[in-house]
């Protein structure tokens, strides 16, 4: 079974700030590698499909990046509004898994 | 636009069963059967958990290891709604538990509202 993790899991940043969130495989699973977003009460959002692949309507802000066991998520300016928890899910086969998530409050 | 709409929260007692729905809408390049649909647990606090697939077409399933046989996933292509089942809830089944349309390579672009379900004596 392929186990994910994430780094970190809480981060405390302020508007502005470029944000980095790492999501690592413990084996390859090429680039079947999405990010989600979700706030307190509220259902997932996909962010990211395909490790770099920008969901419609996702603000550019929001990027992708890695293949292989690691990954990254970049807000290049983080906005009021991108307080949330964040998941990557991984899904190189029909069974798939969600890191535990990276929870990002803003200062 | 695609939409899927959940049933109620439910409050239920341990031992016994429960069956949520998933109800699609708005699909128009491909049918409700031509895209799986996942079911993802929520406990509460907690991080999200995949449970399982299932297939409209041809209601293949497929599930977590961690959830087969606790769980039962189904199909009614009339209706374009999918089903999550229990036959006998335990306290630790209480959680919110959503469904979402798989696209592509396996993630999932339109997830339901989520269902919340309790199960205390």
């Amino acid at each position: 079974d392929i186990q994910m993790t994430q780094s970190p899991s809480t981060l405390s940043a302020s508007v502005g700030d470029r944000v980095t969130i790492t999501c690592r495989a413990s084996q390859s699973v090429s680039n079947y590698l999405a990010w989600y977003q979700q706030k307190p009460g509220k259902a997932p959002k996909l962010l990211i499909s395909d490790a770099s692949t920008l969901a419609s309507g996702v603000p550019s802000r929001f990027s992708g990046h890695g293949s292989g066991t690691e990954f990254t998520l970049t807000i290049s300016s983080l906005q009021p509004e991108d307080a949330a928890t964040y998941y990557c899910q991984r899904y190189s086969s029909y069974l798939s898994a969600f890191g535990p998530g990276t929870k990002v409050a803003i200062k | 636009e695609v939409q899927l709409v959940q049933s109620g929260a439910e409050m239920k007692k341990p031992g016994e069963s429960l069956k949520i729905s998933c109800q699609g809408s708005g699909y128009t390049e491909y049918s409700f059967t031509s895209y799986w649909i996942g079911w993802v647990r929520q406990m509460p606090g907690k991080g999200l958990e995949w449970m399982g697939i299932i297939y409209p077409g041809d209601s293949d399933a497929r599930y977590s290891p961690s959830f087969q046989g606790q769980v039962t996933m189904s199909v009614d292509t009339s209706i374009n709604t999918a089903y999550l089942q229990w036959s006998s809830l335990e306290v630790s089944d209480s959680a919110m538990y959503y469904c979402a349309r798989r696209i592509g390579s396996g993630c999932f672009d339109t997830w339901g509202q989520g269902t919340l379900v309790t199960v205390s004596s």
